[in-house]
């Protein structure tokens, strides 16, 4: 069953603007994460966050998570037009004891006008 | 490139063929994973590898067979399939750790588009 649901679905900025994602899951998870997938090709690891961790910075990304909400935001600051493409989260249960099988969302395709 | 190199990048095939889908990792990883990418849908989990032994299969078809002969390969081998399975496949690896170790992501492929006619 789908465990990330991310908002908005679709997103269009100006370039030099912030964009904000929103991802919400079901379950007990031992870490979030957000991939980036540019059109039909796979998709790259950006960043993670433990589930005892509210908030992470790498580089212009800023993740944020709430487990009592069970929701995480992923936020770009100064976004740039090489931003575009689709921005997933995934999380990992903690139901796990081994291992990790992450479950994905549907995504927010983010297009960064120039 | 990402480390994880998937072959080929595109495949056409007819619902009689069989076809196999290659995946080639040479991060040290011990963790690898198929996942299938449908338009408008989300990335589903198809199966999962431990140190070459399956560890999940998730309700796939038969049709859909996984072999992982060694921790840096993978394959999806295809058989008599349906129009509704093309799609993107996706190879991914990973360190496979217990739950306080789980602090890595995941390494994706490019991916196969497959377009079963």
């Amino acid at each position: 069953s789908q465990q990330g649901e991310e908002d908005p679905q679709a997103l269009s900025i100006q370039e030099g603007e912030n964009a904000t994602m929103n991802c919400s899951y079901k379950t007990s998870i031992n870490n979030l994460q957000w991939y980036r997938q540019n059109s039909g090709r796979g998709l790259v690891h950006l960043i993670l966050i433990r589930s005892n961790e509210r908030e992470k910075h790498s580089g212009r990304l800023r993740v944020t998570l709430d487990t009592s909400k069970k929701s995480s935001s992923l936020l770009i600051t100064a976004s740039r037009a090489a931003d575009t493409a689709s921005y997933f989260c995934a999380t990992d249960g903690s139901g796990e004891t081994s291992g990790s099988r992450l479950t994905f969302g549907e995504g927010t395709q983010l297009t960064v006008n120039p | 490139e990402t480390g994880v190199t998937q072959t080929p990048r595109h495949l056409v095939m007819g619902m009689t063929n069989k076809k196999s889908l290659k995946c080639e990792q040479h991060l040290g990883h011990n963790a690898m994973y198929w996942y299938k990418q449908s338009a408008k849908k989300p990335l589903e989990l198809m199966f999962v590898y431990s140190l070459e032994e399956r560890v999940e299969n998730n309700s796939v078809p038969s049709r859909f067979s996984p072999e992982c002969p060694n921790s840096s390969h993978l394959f999806l081998h295809l058989h008599t399939l349906q129009p509704e399975d093309s799609a993107l496949y996706l190879c991914a690896s990973s360190r496979w750790l217990d739950s306080y170790q789980r602090d890595y992501g995941y390494t994706f492929g490019s991916g196969t588009r497959l377009t079963v006619v």
